[in-house]
């Protein structure tokens, strides 16, 4: 059964510095992976999706890397601003399971200090 | 603007009185799902549906049904609403599962 990891649960950083949230997979059988932002009380907003077969996906200072091999993903954050505070999701759809959803890790919050 | 609509987005009840939470998407989707979010829980689906004609259970559909009688709409029914169903739900929607998906909202609610 899939699960997934993520560490740490919380992190607080001062403005401007660069950061890695980690996401952790059990199953390597994963058609893609996918980080999602959630503000207190609010919805998940998709930030990337990495296929199983790429290594990395970029947008504007995020940057997303996957390695199935050893179930790991890294969001890396450059330069982190005050607005990058929030929750932070990585889940998968695994593909040896015959349901069709998303499996969430648990969140990083991250609070990005002025 | 392409999105996912949910209604209500806060709402409190008493136990055993029927609702409906909508969830509406415009981008064509064939793919929607609805979960829900617990502290310490996380995110846990309840059903799906990849097209108007098929829908299943995800993980904790006791006490939930749903219907697809079109594409753009998907709403969570509670037939009798109990205290342990007090939670956040999101509605989701994709052009399949493992594209990226697009969550709503969400409704926050509180049974009594």
């Amino acid at each position: 059964k899939q699960e997934v990891t993520q560490i740490p649960a919380a992190l607080s950083v001062p403005e401007g510095e660069n950061l890695v949230l980690n996401c952790s997979f059990t199953d390597s059988a994963i058609y893609n992976l996918q980080w999602f932002r959630q503000d207190p009380g609010k919805g998940l907003t998709s930030l990337l999706l990495i296929q199983s077969s790429q290594r990395e996906q970029t947008s504007g200072r995020l940057n997303a890397s996957l390695d199935k091999s050893s179930g790991r993903s890294t969001l890396y954050i450059a330069a982190s601003q005050p607005g990058d505070s929030a929750t932070y999701l990585c889940a998968v759809p695994p593909q040896m399971d015959s349901s069709y959803k998303l499996i969430f890790g648990s969140g990083t919050r991250l609070l990005v200090r002025p | 603007e392409a999105q996912v609509t949910q209604n209500p987005r806060y709402l409190i009840t008493v136990t055993g009185k029927k609702l409906t939470v909508t969830c509406s998407q415009n981008m064509n989707h064939e793919y929607m799902s609805w979960y829900r979010q617990d502290p310490g829980l996380g995110l846990r689906q309840i059903y799906y549906s990849m097209n108007v004609e098929v829908t299943d259970k995800g993980d904790v559909p006791e006490g939930y049904k749903v219907s697809r009688k079109e594409k753009r709409n998907f709403p969570l029914i509670l037939e009798s609403p109990s205290p342990n169903q007090t939670s956040l739900y999101f509605c989701a929607s994709s052009l399949s599962f493992i594209e990226t998906q697009y969550f709503g909202p969400g409704t926050r609610l509180l049974v009594l």
